[in-house]
């Protein structure tokens, strides 16, 4: 089993649709949990990270960390059709040496 | 100009040849990583580089090796190609005094074909 589950998509929503995208996870050191975007044809790129559990907003995004449950969210609100990418959890501990553990990634179209 | 860059973009090679890929980043970073992107299979540590002298095997280093030449350069070769070491593969940096997310920057990838 992987440390790192994501639902696997894809996923295809009208603009304007409330998105939720989620990850599980099963190693209890991991502190750090991040959310990386990837356009087609184009490197990933660090959306937003949460540090413990709890929310974080930033604009349309919030990311989301229950650690009792081991389940993070990303939840993109008015989703536009610019929003249509792949999105990557990651996670890491604070002694993990520098490495992060990724999800497979979760693909959405946001259609106009 | 690109912080983290990757040459060559798009390599088409037959079986059994010797292939590098090589990653540079103008952005002062000690550690740096290679990853492989497969379809539904998200991305997969190669190996890994915190600085010059330091060289780790990821989840999936056989039949890759690297070097590190510099802070700023980390090449990744595969020895004899092989048709299923086609994939996506990307280089990316963290800087070691940065916040605990290692936040990692990504450069542009290199798709790879072995026929």
């Amino acid at each position: 089993q992987k440390e790192v589950e994501q639902d696997p998509g894809p996923l295809s929503v009208p603009e304007g649709a409330i998105v939720s995208l989620n990850c599980t996870y099963s190693n209890s050191a991991f502190q750090y949990f991040m959310w990386y975007r990837q356009y087609s044809r184009k490197g990933p790129e660090l959306l937003m990270y949460t540090y413990s559990s709890g929310n974080k907003e930033d604009g349309r995004f919030t990311a989301q960390v229950d650690k009792s449950s081991k389940y993070i969210s990303l939840f993109i609100r008015d989703s536009q059709p610019s929003d249509s990418a792949t999105y990557l959890c990651a996670m890491n501990s604070n002694t993990n040496a520098g490495k992060s553990t990724f999800g497979d990634g979760t693909t959405l179209t946001v259609k106009p | 100009d690109a912080d983290v860059t990757q040459t060559p973009r798009n390599r088409i090679t037959k079986t059994g040849k010797r292939i590098m890929l090589e990653c540079s980043q103008t952005k002062g970073h000690d550690r740096m990583y290679w990853y492989r992107q497969d379809p539904g299979l998200g991305l997969r540590l190669i190996y890994y580089s915190f600085d010059v002298k330091d060289i780790n095997k990821g989840e999936i280093s056989d039949g890759y090796s690297v070097s590190r030449q510099a802070q700023a350069k980390f090449s990744l070769s595969l020895e004899s190609a092989i048709p299923n070491q086609t994939a996506l593969y990307f280089c990316a940096t963290s800087d070691l005094q940065g916040s605990g997310s290692n936040e990692q920057f990504f450069g542009p990838g290199t798709r790879l074909t072995v026929l």
